[in-house]
């Protein structure tokens, strides 16, 4: 069962430009959401996380939104540069009960000059 | 301060033979997670260990064994190889058994199965 799904597969945004990466996520019980920055030969590296109680956090040009009752959250890159050139993962938890780490399929973004 | 180490990191085996991978955790680090990932496809949980015992395990047949030493370190070790086995195996350390403790990878291990 695929409780969290991601879109879009792939990206391609130019220099400058928004990246956004969507996830809706089934278990109401979740209430953990990182997102996860892979690039090619290297394991997953925590990029933001955020919790439910809020509905949004910025650190830097990454932004987490949050919408709880519609249990969708996205990924905001302001300013894309190549070298965010990677892919990238949602992820979600519960804190009692069930202490998986629950992963989407992943979104391949390019950035483009 | 050396973050998750994971040895070997390419592996090539046949059907049928026995693999194991291992993993040292972050320093400061308690928490050992395995996870498999399949080309193209988000991690999947394969088990957890904290305090030398398995505190959680995904859907994962027996095949897919592990164990935690004194040292927080951990191998992975799957029997009866087979094919669907071929995957990047991710070490994933952080501290305590908070389940949203901060996940720490290593860069894997890539195991061909032929």
């Amino acid at each position: 069962q695929q409780q969290v799904k991601q879109s879009p597969q792939s990206l391609i945004v130019q220099k400058g430009g928004i990246s956004i990466i969507n996830c809706a996520y089934e278990n109401t019980a979740f209430d953990y959401f990182p997102w996860y920055q892979q690039f090619p030969g290297k394991g997953p590296a925590l990029l933001i996380a955020i919790r439910p109680d809020v509905s949004e956090k910025k650190e830097g040009r990454f932004t987490i939104s949050f919408n709880k009752s519609a249990k969708q959250f996205s990924l905001h890159i302001m300013d894309s540069q190549p070298g965010d050139s990677a892919t990238y993962f949602c992820a979600a938890i519960s804190n009692f009960g069930n202490e998986k780490l629950t992963f989407g399929t992943g979104t391949r973004l390019t950035i483009i000059p | 301060d050396a973050g998750v180490t994971q040895s070997p990191t390419h592996l090539i085996k046949t059907r049928g033979q026995q693999v194991t991978l291992r993993c040292s955790p972050k320093s400061g680090h308690d928490t050992v997670s395995w996870y498999q990932q399949a080309l193209g496809q988000g991690p999947q949980f394969i088990f957890q260990y904290y305090e030398e015992e398995e505190r959680q395990r995904g859907n994962f047949p027996d095949r897919f064994s592990g164990h935690q030493f004194p040292n927080y370190s951990s191998e992975l070790n799957v029997n009866a190889l087979l094919l669907g086995d071929s995957a990047l195996y991710l070490c994933a350390s952080s501290w305590g058994s908070r389940a949203n403790s901060p996940l720490h990878f290593g860069n894997g291990t890539r195991l061909t199965v032929t």
